[in-house]
């Protein structure tokens, strides 16, 4: 099975500043037949359902907010929150859905400083 | 606009069965893979099982060991989870969630809100 680790598992930081979360995989992503990285990023808040932030690495959902970014290749991977809101307090997880069973990072804690 | 409402969850036995539904509208139910996701509370996300969009296609976390089975009715824009010889551990909110694509390789772009299951004595 692919285990997906996530760095560092919380972090706080100011409104206005950047985030940056790291989701590496113990095997590739990259799917060489059509080029596409086969990892999803998703925000949850408290008692709320997960909600899909980024897929294929880097193509942001649609009605995400563009200060989130994905980016990576391969078996390393950065979500990134450019200019953090407060709205944007919540756990992050990354997904592989390169091969079955798909997994889960354990996830990352944002909160404000 | 996408809806996933999930039911049957319930408090059950260790040994016991238990069918969860995901009821889905808003879209067209059979172009989409559909999947279950599991966590308990206070913890992370954890994969459960998908089904293609045509349903001739499922697959399962290793650690299910055969006792789950995932279904899909086209015709009622209905998903199924089949839980049989629960354990403790299977205590989890269940979540079911849509695919971006027909693929079962695909992000999850849809969410529903959960069901509980609990197994315990």
């Amino acid at each position: 099975d692919i285990v997906m680790t996530q760095s560092p598992d919380s972090l706080a930081v100011s409104l206005g500043e950047r985030a940056t979360i790291n989701c590496k995989s113990s095997r590739n992503l990259l799917y060489s037949s059509n080029n596409k990285n086969y990892l999803a990023w998703y925000q949850q808040k408290p008692g709320q359902p997960p909600k899909l932030l980024i897929y294929w690495a880097s193509t942001r959902e649609s009605g995400v907010p563009d200060r989130f970014s994905g980016s990576g290749s391969g078996t390393d991977f950065t979500l990134t929150i450019s200019s953090l809101q407060a709205e944007d307090v919540a756990d992050y997880y990354c997904q592989q859905y390169e091969s079955i069973p798909f997994t889960f990072g354990p996830g990352s804690k944002v909160d404000i400083k | 606009e996408v809806q996933l409402v999930e039911s049957g969850g319930d408090l059950v036995q260790p040994g016991g069965s238990l069918r969860l539904s995901c009821a889905a509208s808003g879209f067209t139910f059979s172009n989409y893979s559909m999947s279950w996701v599991r966590q308990v509370p206070g913890k992370g996300l954890e994969w459960v099982s998908v089904i293609s969009g045509s349903g001739d296609r499922t697959y399962y976390a290793d650690f299910l060991k055969g006792r789950f089975s995932i279904s899909r009715d086209n015709s009622k824009n209905t998903l199924y989870l089949q839980m049989n010889s629960l354990r403790a551990e299977d205590t989890a909110v269940y979540f079911c969630a849509k695919g971006t694509g027909g693929s079962c390789y695909s992000a999850l772009d849809s969410w529903g809100q959960g069901t509980l299951v609990t197994v315990s004595s």
